[in-house]
């Protein structure tokens, strides 16, 4: 799977939108962009993911680039609760080999919601 | 009760202790993994479970022994663990191994060897 790489750390005002971003530049066709996030000593928690197109859930909009090389997670209010790791992930989807559901965690982006 | 549980929520146990970690899931999916998460470290896929089989084991030691009965419960058996084996250890489901299905993460357990 590709590899990504993110800022370590981004500040947002609380009501303001929270805008990611991620580079994926190795990014294959058959790969898809995921974001997770962590929030302090809890399980990750799944927030989108797309192929190409760009995509909006409940949570947030995943804006991908046309060439696929990079891509933004946009939290439209951010609020204290927003306060979390971000993690953008890079997965490829095939039914055998070794990547059965494979999530390869980096770092991530350390996102502060102050108010 | 919803999405993924796990028990115990915190364990310490010693080196030549045996304890099991157990997680449920209630969402129908057919895929479930063990991941570990080290102090300052990223998270890391242990074990793989697809319609009760194991597919994927990441270099894993053995004293890590997974047991998966049925698609809604797994367990990982610890037994002879080193004090660098704390960690939280995370479960997660998926409606199937493969495909663009997200993963669905329980709350961990914070494990603690003395």
């Amino acid at each position: 799977d590709a590899k990504t790489t993110q800022p370590p750390s981004m500040d947002c005002a609380e009501g303001r939108a929270a805008n990611l971003p991620c580079n994926h530049s190795t990014i294959s066709g058959n790969e898809y962009v995921y974001w997770y996030r962590q929030i302090h000593s809890q399980g990750p928690q799944y927030i989108i993911h797309g192929l190409k197109n760009n995509e909006t859930n409940e949570m947030a909009s995943l804006i991908i680039t046309e060439d696929r090389k990079s891509s933004t997670l946009i939290l439209p209010h951010a609020t204290l609760r927003d306060t979390a790791v971000y993690y953008c992930i890079v997965r490829a989807h095939n039914a055998g080999g070794t990547s059965y559901g494979k999530l390869t965690f980096g770092q991530g982006t350390i996102l502060t919601v102050h108010p | 009760e919803t999405g993924v549980t796990q028990t115990p929520r915190h364990l310490v146990m010693g080196m030549t202790n045996k304890k099991s970690l157990k997680c449920e899931q209630h969402l129908g999916h057919n895929a479930m993994y063990w991941y570990k998460q080290s102090a300052k470290k990223p998270l890391e896929l242990m074990f793989v479970y697809s319609l009760e089989e194991r597919v994927e084991n990441n270099s894993v030691p053995s004293r890590f022994s997974p047991e998966c009965p049925n698609s809604s419960h797994l367990f990982l058996h610890l037994h002879t663990l080193q004090p660098e084996d704390s960690a939280l250890y995370l479960c997660a489901s998926s409606q199937d191994a493969s495909g663009p299905y997200e993963q669905y993460f329980g709350p961990g357990t914070r494990l603690t060897v003395t």
